[in-house]
């Protein structure tokens, strides 16, 4: 089990640009999140799947960010327009339903930083 | 709204200590809190994790303590070694951890010799 795979590590971006991370979640998983870390804020919820279907996105800060799920298998979170403030650790969890014990499996996170 | 208060922020601890984080939640309907430990680079990994069902629970070295009426739990690190600095989250959840999970704003733990 390769555990819940995310891409790139690292990113450094323009302002202005747009960016897009990806997770591929473990396979049979059918929750997928995504978080935001920063030193301010520690870990933000953004938004989580189930089933290949947003449940809340409550969390994402603005039009600006987006994700989707098209597949069991893959998930993106893109910014755009990228700004300063985006800079932080964005990281992508999965955990299967009923399993709650067990709790999220997280990815190596992407650090992302807009210069 | 911050629902999941941690403190401290930061923590060095002798070798052989106790380590002790406390976080206090304030939805009445969490039922699930778990502690997740995060090394630099890596993402959080759940550590230890209770309902309050119990006051206690405890898994080697690490014990969570509960206590539903103040609503407070807390995480205690006995006889702490370096290998344990870390960053701990502590967090909770609702229908026993089947509901996304707030987290806590983390504690920096480092063990010294």
């Amino acid at each position: 089990d390769a555990g819940v795979i995310q891409s790139p590590r690292h990113e450094v971006t323009e302002m202005g640009q747009e960016v897009t991370l990806r997770c591929k979640p473990i396979s049979g998983h059918d929750y997928l999140f995504w978080y935001r870390q920063t030193m301010m804020r520690g870990l933000e919820l953004l938004i989580y799947f189930n089933n290949n279907v947003p449940i809340d996105d409550s969390g994402m800060p603005e039009d600006r960010f987006s994700a989707k799920m098209p597949n069991a298998s893959f998930s993106t979170l893109k910014i755009q327009p990228s700004e300063p403030r985006d800079s932080a650790v964005y990281f992508c969890a999965s955990r299967q339903k009923g399993t709650a014990n067990y709790g999220y499996t997280f990815g190596s996170g992407t650090r992302l930083t807009v210069v | 709204q911050q629902q999941v208060k941690q403190s401290p922020q930061s923590l060095i601890v002798q070798k052989g200590g106790i380590s002790i984080i406390n976080c206090a939640y304030e939805n009445t309907a969490f039922d699930y809190f778990p502690w997740y430990q995060q090394f630099p680079g890596k993402g959080p990994a759940l550590l230890i994790a209770i309902r309050p069902d119990v006051s206690e629970k405890k898994e080697g070295r690490f014990t969570i303590s509960f206590n539903k009426s103040a609503k407070q739990f807390s995480l205690h690190i006995m006889d702490s070694q370096p290998g344990d600095s870390a960053t701990y989250f502590c967090a909770a959840s609702m229908a026993f951890g089947n509901e996304k999970l707030t987290f806590g704003t983390g504690t920096r733990l480092t063990i010294i010799p």
